[in-house]
Formats: structure tokens, C-alpha cells, sequence
């Protein structure tokens, strides 16, 4: 089955604690990217890639790395989280970076920072 | 600064009755319009695309139309269902190099019984 896995689906971690976000694609989509999703704030993309060692910064990237090392995969990574990281977060892959096709989305991290 | 604008924010309905989303957009020059939805903490889901050429484009209950002179966009949902609740969510994708499609905040519909 096509899809985008997330793992893991939720998480509660403390303040400053390193995390990852791991994000695999099995579609060979050459696109990829994050969002964070607050209440009232819709989606707000944090970093994409075109290709593999190829990223970008979104419109939120701070706080954020992200690496694309091979092709399915796209790990995010928080450094040092702080509580105004909780969030929920997905992972979208598209054929390309021109988005006829749309995005495939995961099905979600849902991260707390206390 | 590219926006997209989503009305209403939410909407109540009885199981059975039509409703319409907005989606009014800046982005410019446009590529292309995409109306996705959401379930609750569910991953968003593709329902529909305009391109530029396209004015209405079906998929089952759901018809989207595009009018790219007043740049607006709408979601028609007809004969609604319980399943239909969830969130509506407008994405605009530029055509000027940018690689960072605009997302609407959302409409959040609930559909009663």
C-alpha cells in the first residue's frame, strides 16, 4: 500500500531533550516536507526537500533540522525542544516539486513538550 | 504576501442538507487549487485540483469550482453524511518558482444527525 509512516504517533518528551521524528515514503516521491498544525493556525510547512541532500526551509523553520540522507526517508529532528514545539506534526511526500499530483500525507505525530 | 482565506472558520449541518465552503486566494501567479480533508488527527486527504483552465471539477458529493479572475474557489458538499465532518482545507501552489504552497486555515464542518 502507498503510503507515508510516521513514527512515532504520539510522543510526550521534556524540555530539551533531542528527539526525532522519523518519516518514510514507499511511493519513490522525490518531494518531500514537514508541517506543524496548531488550533486556529492551520498547517505551517518547516522544511521540505526536492531531492535527496536537498532541503529548504518552510515558513517555521526554527528549532527544527531535518536530513535527507536517501530517498524515502526524512527524519525531523528537534535539538533541544521547547514547550511551544508541541504540536502535531505531518509528514507529506509528492511525486514533485511541482505539486500537480498533491501531497500524501502521514497520519500524524502528535508531540508535547513539558 | 500570498493568503488564503477559508469562510466560515466553522459550520453546523443537518445529516442530508447541502453546504458550500469558501476559499478566496492572493496567490499569484497561480498554478493550481487543491481542497483537501481532515478527519480528526488524521492526516489531511486529496478531494479535488483546478488548474487554471478548469471551472468545476466533481468527485462524488464533493464539487469544487474556480473563478482564477476573481480568485475565488469553492467547495460544494451535497446530500451531506455523518462521515462527512471534518476539516476543509484550501491549498493554493504558486507558479513563480515558489515550492511552498499557501494552506487555508480550515473549515471545520459537523455534520448532525
Amino acid at each position: 500500500e502507498a503510503q507515508v509512516t510516521q513514527n512515532p504517533r504520539y510522543l510526550i518528551t521534556v524540555t530539551g531533550k533531542k528527539l526525532t521524528v522519523t518519516c518514510s515514503q514507499n511511493m519513490n516521491h522525490e518531494y518531500m516536507s514537514w508541517y506543524r498544525q496548531d488550533p486556529g493556525l492551520g498547517l505551517r510547512q518547516i522544511y521540505y526537500s526536492m531531492n535527496v541532500e536537498v532541503t529548504d526551509k518552510g515558513d517555521v523553520p526554527e528549532g527544527y533540522k531535518v536530513s535527507r540522507k536517501e530517498k524515502r526517508n526524512f527524519p525531523l529532528i528537534l535539538e533541544s525542544p521547547s514547550p511551544n514545539q508541541t504540536s502535531l506534526y505531518f509528514c507529506a511526500s509528492s511525486p514533485g516539486a511541482l505539486l500537480r499530483y498533491g501531497y500524501t500525507f502521514g497520519s500524524g505525530t502528535r508531540l508535547t513538550v513539558v | 504576501k500570498n493568503q488564503v482565506e477559508q469562510s466560515p472558520q466553522s459550520l453546523i449541518i443537518l445529516e442530508g442538507k447541502n453546504c458550500t465552503l469558501q476559499c478566496n486566494y492572493t496567490v499569484s501567479p497561480f498554478s493550481n487549487l487543491r481542497w483537501y480533508k481532515q478527519d480528526t488527527g488524521r492526516g489531511p486527504v486529496s478531494l479535488t485540483i483546478m488548474t487554471f483552465s478548469e471551472n468545476t471539477k466533481s468527485n462524488g458529493r464533493y464539487t469544487a469550482t474556480l473563478d482564477a479572475d476573481t480568485k475565488q474557489s469553492s467547495l460544494h458538499i451535497t446530500a451531506s453524511q455523518l462521515s462527512d465532518s471534518a476539516s476543509y482545507i484550501c491549498v493554493v501552489s504558486g507558479s513563480g518558482g515558489s515550492y511552498i504552497p499557501t494552506f487555508g486555515r480550515g473549515t471545520s464542518l459537523i455534520v448532525h444527525p
